[in-house]
């Protein structure tokens, strides 16, 4: 049971836009920046974008996020195959004193 | 471009110590915090624990009896011990970086798989 909550899966067309969703509380995100991670299947989990306007250099100004209260958004606009991928929310949970994750949502461009 | 390797045992015995080292390439290891993460198969992200480079550590509440996190500053590595592993420490191992408490983990090792069995 992870203390952020993730859709399992969502899908859209290429081209189309879709945003992933992030729930947690005021320790976690409500309080603290969160991160959002891509996993290619067999890879690494990679640094994507942050609230904090954190972007590794090569992420395409398509992706964005977002963070209102106690939940967060990952957007991506003009879906493209290569897409595809496991996306994970993450942040510090200041209660726990711990990293903390969502349990991933699986992304399908259809 | 700084790397990071994840090395150690792919095979850990039930009961026993699971050791795993993570070795900074391409940049120095101070000034930032270094975490442990893993995934279980088929499963999501686990926050193991981070060190600062100067000694500091802090493990995930689930995992803290079992967890020690160390440093070696002039080797440019820093290493996970995870006591009395059962199958449910099964997973893939990751070390990763990042500037600040409640940064991006922005650069990741590739992971090492460890798998616990007798």
């Amino acid at each position: 049971q992870s203390v952020l909550t993730q859709p399992p899966s969502v899908s859209a067309a290429p081209g189309q836009t879709v945003t992933i969703s992030c729930s947690g509380s005021s320790p976690n995100i409500g309080n603290n920046y969160v991160s959002w991670y891509q996993q290619l299947p067999g890879k690494a989990p990679k640094f994507l974008i942050s609230d904090s306007n954190q972007r590794p250099s090569g992420i395409p100004d398509r992706i964005s996020a977002s963070r209102s209260g106690t939940s967060a958004t990952l957007g991506i606009t003009g879906l493209q195959t290569g897409d595809e991928a496991d996306y994970y929310c993450g942040t510090w949970d200041s209660s726990l004193s711990a990293g903390v994750f969502g349990g991933g949502t699986k992304l399908t461009v259809l | 471009q700084v790397q990071l390797q994840e090395s150690g045992p792919g095979l850990v015995k039930p009961s026993e110590t699971l050791s795993l080292t993570c070795t900074v390439s391409g940049g120095s290891i101070t000034s930032y915090y270094w975490s442990w993460i893993r995934q279980p198969p088929g499963k999501g992200l686990e926050w193991i624990g981070y060190i600062y480079y100067s000694g500091r550590t802090k493990s995930s509440p689930s995992l803290k009896s079992r967890v020690t996190i160390s440093v070696d500053t002039s080797n440019n590595q820093f290493s996970l011990k995870l006591s009395s592993v059962t199958a449910a420490d099964t997973a893939v191992y990751y070390c990763a970086r990042s500037k600040y408490l409640n940064d991006p983990f922005d650069v990741w090792g590739h992971g090492t798989v460890v798998t616990v069995s007798s």
